[in-house]
């Protein structure tokens, strides 16, 4: 099966950057996607990206994807404190099952 | 307002007392979801359906069972609960596949002494 991973923690100062990264496993992943997890709240989803793309931008909110070292991330700008929050990659590879990551837990400080 | 509605938020029960967690959206989708999150495991699917009378296992089925007789409900049923399924549980649901977004439901967080 797919094998997901985050690092659990990343602390950032307001008004830096965020970048959240994410590996997997299963190359022939058709959506991409990146989930916001608030406290006490059920997942949210924050943006998506096809595998045949490279790039994908949303305000402050960029994700690129590097299929040949299987890798995705999402950066995060000038993160606010209302940013902070838990954040999920997942992945659909073959057949109608959507894998997430572990999750990482983004704080960010004043 | 399109939602995923879970029942109840929050439950306390004990070991072996059968119990049902009941999921409903209004969105007329056909795909329908739980999952199941732990610290430090992240989300980890347990059943799923692709329509009415269609469920299969995800990743996590042990001790757990659903159905789909109607298409905006997908309760979740422990039947004889024990205390590792206390958890944090998320039904979702989507259009038509689970390749497609997943509107997630509010959680059930669910202690199991």
């Amino acid at each position: 099966g797919e094998d997901v991973e985050q690092s659990l923690f990343l602390s950032v100062r307001e008004g830096d950057s965020s970048v959240i990264n994410c590996t997997y496993t299963d190359s022939s992943s058709t959506y991409l996607y990146w989930y916001k997890q608030e406290p006490g709240a059920g997942l949210q989803l924050l943006t998506y990206i096809f595998s045949n793309m490279d790039m994908k931008q949303d305000q402050r909110l960029t994700v690129l994807l590097n299929k040949k070292d299987k890798h995705l991330s999402l950066r995060i700008a000038d993160t606010q404190t209302g940013d902070s929050a838990i954040y999920f990659c997942g992945l659909t590879g073959g057949g109608n099952k959507l894998t997430f990551g572990t999750g990482t837990q983004l704080k960010v400080e004043l | 307002e399109a939602q995923v509605t879970q029942n109840p938020r929050y439950l306390i029960t004990v070991t072996g007392k059968k119990l049902t967690v009941t999921c409903s959206q209004n969105m007329n989708h056909e795909y329908m979801s739980w999952y199941r999150q732990d610290p430090g495991l992240g989300l980890r699917q347990i059943y799923y359906s692709m329509n009415v009378e269609v469920t299969d296992k995800g990743d996590v089925p042990e001790g757990y069972k659903v159905s789909r007789k109607e298409k905006r409900n997908f309760p979740l049923i422990l039947e004889s609960p024990s205390p590792n399924q206390t958890s944090l549980y998320f039904c979702a649901s989507s259009w038509n596949s689970g390749q497609e977004t997943q509107y997630f439901g509010p959680g059930t967080r669910l202690l199991v002494l």
